[in-house]
């Protein structure tokens, strides 16, 4: 497709179980990030993938997130132990490589996850 | 510590004046600054960006301004309309960070 595609784009979870968002971003977008809104908030920053450089975790939450993008294409977003507060709509968005175009980032419709 | 403000949480205009939101921010020194537009249950759509040694940028009936003395940028949408209905979000990146950070947002609503 076009666009930044996710998936699921719902999931409800038990707490305490582990779960897997994918992001598929921009085909030729090297830079791949994860956003986290919760319900009428802003954007808060999980991490970012540039090529194969190391990427950036600084957002990450606690160590129950992880993240990995394979061949430099698509994303996992892991959440283990899931709890309530971790309900919230993710996020993914790709762009060019930094410095190209302003580093405008294309969103996916995002993976609304809740934590029951 | 670095904060991105948008001056209210909510706006009502009535169709065909003019919205002006307005973008806050403390202890960045942005080389961008862009806003976009969310609608309910969606990702956030780009609009417009203006670099740090741009004043003002146009696009259609947007016009966003940068003013890198008062560290603000506003966004107008003039002869609004309905449709402009939406939360409007800037972000910006400043100097080496590599991911863009995001204010919380202007809820617009455009009254017929």
């Amino acid at each position: 497709g076009a666009g930044v595609s996710q998936s699921p784009s719902n999931k409800v979870t038990e707490k305490g179980k582990d779960v897997e968002l994918r992001c598929d971003p921009i085909s030729g977008h090297t830079a791949l990030y994860w956003y986290r809104q919760s319900l009428g908030q802003g954007l808060e920053f999980l991490i970012y993938f540039q090529g194969n450089s190391a990427p950036d975790k600084s957002g990450l939450p606690s160590d129950r997130f992880s993240a990995e993008r394979t061949g430099g294409s698509v994303s996992t977003l892991t959440i283990q132990r899931t709890q309530q507060e971790d309900s919230a709509v993710y996020l993914c968005a790709s762009s060019l490589r930094q410095g190209e175009g302003g580093n405008t980032i294309y969103f996916g419709e995002g993976s609304w996850l809740t934590v029951v | 510590s670095q904060k991105i403000e948008q001056n209210s949480e909510a706006l009502n205009i009535q169709e065909g004046k003019t919205a002006t939101l307005t973008c806050n921010y403390t202890n960045y020194s942005p080389a961008y600054l862009q806003w976009y537009r969310q609608d309910p249950g969606r990702g956030p759509v780009f609009l417009l960006l203006i670099r740090e040694n741009e004043k003002e940028k146009r696009k259609e009936r947007l016009k966003v301004t940068f003013d890198t003395t008062l560290k603000q940028s506003l966004f107008h949408i003039t002869a609004s309309q309905p449709a402009d209905s939406a939360t409007y979000l800037c972000a910006l990146r400043s100097g080496s960070a590599r991911q863009l950070t995001f204010g919380s947002g202007t809820q617009l609503t455009v009254l017929p």
